[in-house]
């Protein structure tokens, strides 16, 4: 399995530009995540997805919009790219294990955005 | 409300030594707590998990945390560090099943010096 897999790895946007990040993962996960990571501040959430179809905002969604496209695909957008959009952003999905334990979220090599 | 708080933002110790990396929580749930390590330009990869189960977890490359509930600690230990071992660690809370719910800390560097 390749787990969670992003597309981009490296972006350059100048201001105003659009992009779409892409996010996918192969363990027939019902839940996925888009997180930012800023220095010093840790992940915060962008917006989730609990299945296909539905998506919810999170901590930071402004600028943002999401799509699931279906079980696998889950993408980030930003319309109109803004210098404070310049982060690491990360995808993650979980799923409930067979055990019956806590989902545990897992995360992809990231996308890293500059926005001049 | 949930928290969590990573007590130190940089860490630094020999080839050999024992690793502590502090973190404490609130939450008002029965939580799930992790940690995960993020090497360079990396992802973040699972270390361990506590999910009710023994308060004494084991993770991978010799990493352990003990759940305390009395003082809302779950720090990370591991004996003896190792060079590889450098790299921001970061321990998360989670109250349940219900998505997005996952706090981040802000994360503790670990610097191994030889």
């Amino acid at each position: 399995n390749a787990g969670v897999t992003q597309t981009p790895k490296f972006q350059v946007l100048k201001t105003g530009q659009s992009m779409t990040l892409q996010c996918a993962q192969d363990m027939n996960h019902n839940s996925m995540y888009w997180y930012r990571q800023d220095p010093g501040m840790g992940l915060r959430l962008i917006y989730y997805s609990a299945s296909e179809g539905t998506t919810d905002k999170g901590e930071v969604p402004n600028g943002y919009n999401v799509s699931r496209l279906n079980k696998r695909e889950f993408s980030l957008r930003l319309e109109s790219a803004a210098p404070s959009q310049t982060s690491v952003y990360f995808c993650a999905s979980s799923g409930r294990p067979p055990s019956g334990s806590r989902e545990t979220q897992y995360f992809g090599p990231g996308t890293r955005l500059l926005v001049l | 409300a949930q928290s969590v708080t990573q007590l130190d933002s940089h860490v630094s110790v020999s080839e050999g030594t024992p690793v502590l990396l502090r973190c404490n929580y609130s939450s008002s749930y029965s939580p799930s707590l992790f940690w995960y390590v993020q090497h360079p330009n990396k992802g973040l990869q699972l270390l361990l998990k506590y999910t009710s189960a023994a308060t004494l977890v084991k993770g991978i490359n010799g990493f352990e945390a003990e759940f305390k509930k009395s003082e809302t600690s779950f720090h990370l230990t591991k004996p003896s560090a190792h060079m590889s071992d450098a790299a921001e660690y970061f321990c998360v809370v989670s109250h349940g099943g219900s998505q997005g719910n996952l706090i981040f800390g802000k994360g503790t560097k670990l610097s191994v010096k030889p």
